[in-house]
């Protein structure tokens, strides 16, 4: 099984469409969690961390789900600019090489 | 601007040369991390250098060797590549807080990546 886990897609929706993407991860004593953003050919940009809680950015809202080991996220009202791939990542310990990146999944608006 | 710069953009080289991809953070930051991307493929953890601590995957060739001679530059030198070597080679840095800390602090911060092509 992969330490983190992402359906790589594409998710391919309409305009101001909701979509959601799931994440697992393996590791149980995982301790952070975050989205990134990756637009082709460019370097990953933290979207959002993950809190326990759930929290929400404003169209985006991430979740955890400790009991079973997953993330998620959902954008509502998608544009156009929301295309591109969205990267899991799970913090597994203290130590600063224990950071896994999932694949990512592909997500393209169109209009 | 993401305050990590990394330098050159691009690169080809052969199969025997010798070349250096650097890397400069300008945020203050107490560690530093080498990644490999590659085609349809997740990020691939290197090299971290962290509050003195230095971690490798073990997986990484020796043709591949890092060096950070303070906490705002960090080099990967590479000798006799391969052309599977050829790939987005990203650096990132974040502030680790240690085993105490904030760990959702741990926020990386990535350059625009070396394009490597070996042929």
């Amino acid at each position: 099984r992969k330490e983190v886990e992402q359906d790589p897609g594409p998710f391919n929706v309409p305009e101001g469409a909701t979509v959601a993407f799931n994440c697992t991860y393996s590791n149980s004593a995982s301790q952070s969690f975050f989205w990134y953003r990756q637009d082709c050919r460019k370097e990953p940009k933290l979207l959002m961390s993950v809190y326990s809680s759930g929290n929400e950015d404003g169209r985006f809202t991430a979740q955890l789900n400790r009991a079973s080991q997953y993330i998620s996220l959902l954008i509502r009202d998608s544009k156009l600019s929301d295309s591109a791939t969205y990267l899991c990542v799970v913090n597994q310990g203290s130590s600063a090489s224990k950071i896994i990146f999932g694949s990512g999944t592909r997500l393209s608006i169109r209009p | 601007e993401t305050g990590v710069t990394q330098t050159p953009r691009h690169l080809v080289m052969g199969m025997t040369n010798k070349k250096s991809l650097k890397c400069e953070q300008h945020l203050g930051h107490n560690a530093m991390y080498w990644y490999k991307q590659s085609a349809k493929k997740p990020l691939e953890l290197m090299f971290v250098y962290s509050l003195e601590e230095r971690v490798e995957n073990n997986s990484v060739p020796s043709r591949f060797s890092p060096e950070c001679p303070n906490s705002s530059h960090l080099f990967l030198h590479l000798h006799t590549l391969q052309p599977e070597d050829s790939a987005l080679y990203l650096c990132a840095s974040s502030q680790v807080e240690g085993l105490a800390g904030d760990l959702a602090k741990n926020i990386q911060y990535f350059g625009a990546g070396t394009r490597l092509s070996v042929l």
